[in-house]
């Protein structure tokens, strides 16, 4: 069965800390997601990479980046983190195509910044 | 660019009722769409997917969602709700992009289905 694995379920840090998330597939998928989902808000991208160290800006990548050193792995870096970067974050993978193939979702983590 | 308006950000339902989730978008091109559910704490599973082949189509645990151009609306279907059902449900559009595509969704805001007994 597919699998996006995401690092923690819950995280918890101080402001202007350093935060990492990572995530691992194991599709062998060229494109990797990572959103930001905010009640009412949907589900905001910050980042994609198509493929290793690749990577381009979603709709809100301020005050976050992002690196692929390997296929599998995406990591998500908040380098300085604030109160208003508390939330769920997404990881997703999805195969490169002509855009009829879904994303596979990893079960999120929840990221409070005290 | 495209996007996606997900009418209602809450459907309550009784149990055995009708499930009747709002979806329209707006594409430049043919577009590709899906449902997603997400129950409490997990992430995304996907429902269906409407791929340019049949206009009605059926997914997993009895959804079902019927692609209509001329309203530019993919809305989602149950016939009978179950107490499982209550989720957050998002639409999404990915372009048809006709040669590689990075896979990128568009989503819509959400519905909390909520399934009374």
């Amino acid at each position: 069965d597919v699998k996006v694995t995401q690092s923690s379920r819950y995280l918890v840090k101080r402001t202007g800390e350093k935060v990492f998330l990572e995530c691992v597939q194991d599709m062998d998928h060229e494109n990797m997601f990572w959103y930001r989902q905010d009640p009412g808000l949907g589900l905001r991208l910050i980042y994609f990479s198509y493929d290793v160290k690749m990577k381009e800006k979603g709709d809100i990548p301020e005050g976050y980046s992002v690196s692929r050193e390997k296929k599998e792995r995406f990591s998500l870096i908040l380098e300085s983190a604030s109160t208003n970067q508390t939330s769920m974050y997404l990881c997703a993978s999805t195969v490169r195509g002509v855009g009829n193939q879904p994303q596979h979702f990893g079960d999120g983590t929840r990221l409070s910044i005290l | 660019a495209q996007s996606v308006t997900q009418l209602g950000s809450h459907v309550s339902v009784s149990e055995g009722a009708l499930v009747l989730l709002r979806c329209n978008y707006s594409s430049s091109v043919p577009p590709y769409l899906f449902w997603y559910v997400q129950y409490p704490n997990q992430g995304l599973q996907l429902l269906l997917k409407y791929t340019s082949a049949a206009t009605l189509v059926k997914g997993i645990n009895g959804f079902e969602a019927e692609f209509k151009k001329s309203e530019t609306s993919f809305h989602l279907t149950k016939p009978s709700a179950h107490m499982s059902d209550a989720a957050e449900y998002f639409c999404a559009v990915s372009l048809n992009a006709g040669g590689t595509s990075y896979g990128k969704l568009t989503f819509g805001q959400g519905t909390i289905l909520t399934v009374h007994p």
